[in-house]
């Protein structure tokens, strides 16, 4: 049972647009979420998060949207990079300290 | 200097086996993780420990076991190892509160059963 989902497998970008990758979760008591950036051969690295009590939270060119009545959320990057190729992990934590990740979605920013 | 790392790397081995991945953190953090990636790119999270408790996923079959010799390391035993057992596996810590930015992954361990 995915209690987050990312159900986009992969993502192609032209460089200079925007990126926005979703995930959707059905757990109501989740109250934190994460993104996670993944280059291969590497562990999670974290990139930006967002506590359930807020809409939208914004880092440079990262911006993560939460819609808690939808249990969506979606990270938006203006303007990709090559750079930011990668997979990106959504991830959730709910009150026992535990992170549960989506699937992941391989984004590809192409020059 | 790495904050969370992971031996070995790579590792394979029979069916049947018993093997050990380690994982250190410099960090102080009070709480560390184990998290298996399967072969559908899927990250789960396996266990949980600090020194006051052992949270375990349930779906983890007994075969695996965390030991924490101390706060800074949380090593991974694998006992009769299987062929589904195949996996990455990642090591992490937090402090006790994930919030944000305070957990740490390790490189990930490359285990291959063969």
């Amino acid at each position: 049972d995915q209690q987050v989902k990312q159900n986009s497998p992969s993502l192609s970008v032209q460089e200079g647009r925007i990126s926005i990758l979703n995930c959707d979760y059905t757990n109501s008591m989740f109250d934190y979420f994460l993104w996670y950036k993944k280059y291969p051969a590497e562990g999670p690295t974290f990139l930006i998060s967002i506590s359930s009590i807020k809409d939208k939270n914004e880092d440079g060119r990262f911006t993560v949207f939460l819609n808690k009545s939808a249990k969506h959320l979606s990270l938006h990057i203006v303007p990709s990079q090559p750079g930011d190729s990668a997979v990106y992990f959504c991830a959730a934590i709910n009150a026992g300290n535990m992170l549960t990740f989506g699937g992941g979605t391989r984004l590809m920013v192409k020059p | 200097d790495t904050a969370v790392s992971q031996t070995p790397k790579y590792l394979v081995t029979q069916m049947g086996n018993d093997k050990s991945i380690k994982c250190e953190q410099n960090l102080g953090h009070d709480t560390m993780y184990w998290y298996k990636q399967d072969s559908k790119k899927f990250l789960k999270i396996m266990f949980s420990y600090n020194n006051k408790e052992l949270i375990i996923n349930e779906t983890v079959p007994n075969r695996f076991s965390p030991k924490s010799p101390d706060k800074a390391h949380l090593n991974l035993h694998i006992n009769s190892l299987e062929l589904g057992d195949s996996a990455v596996y990642f090591c992490a810590s937090a402090k006790d509160r994930v919030s944000g930015n305070t957990i740490y992954f390790g490189e990930g361990s490359w285990l291959t059963v063969v």
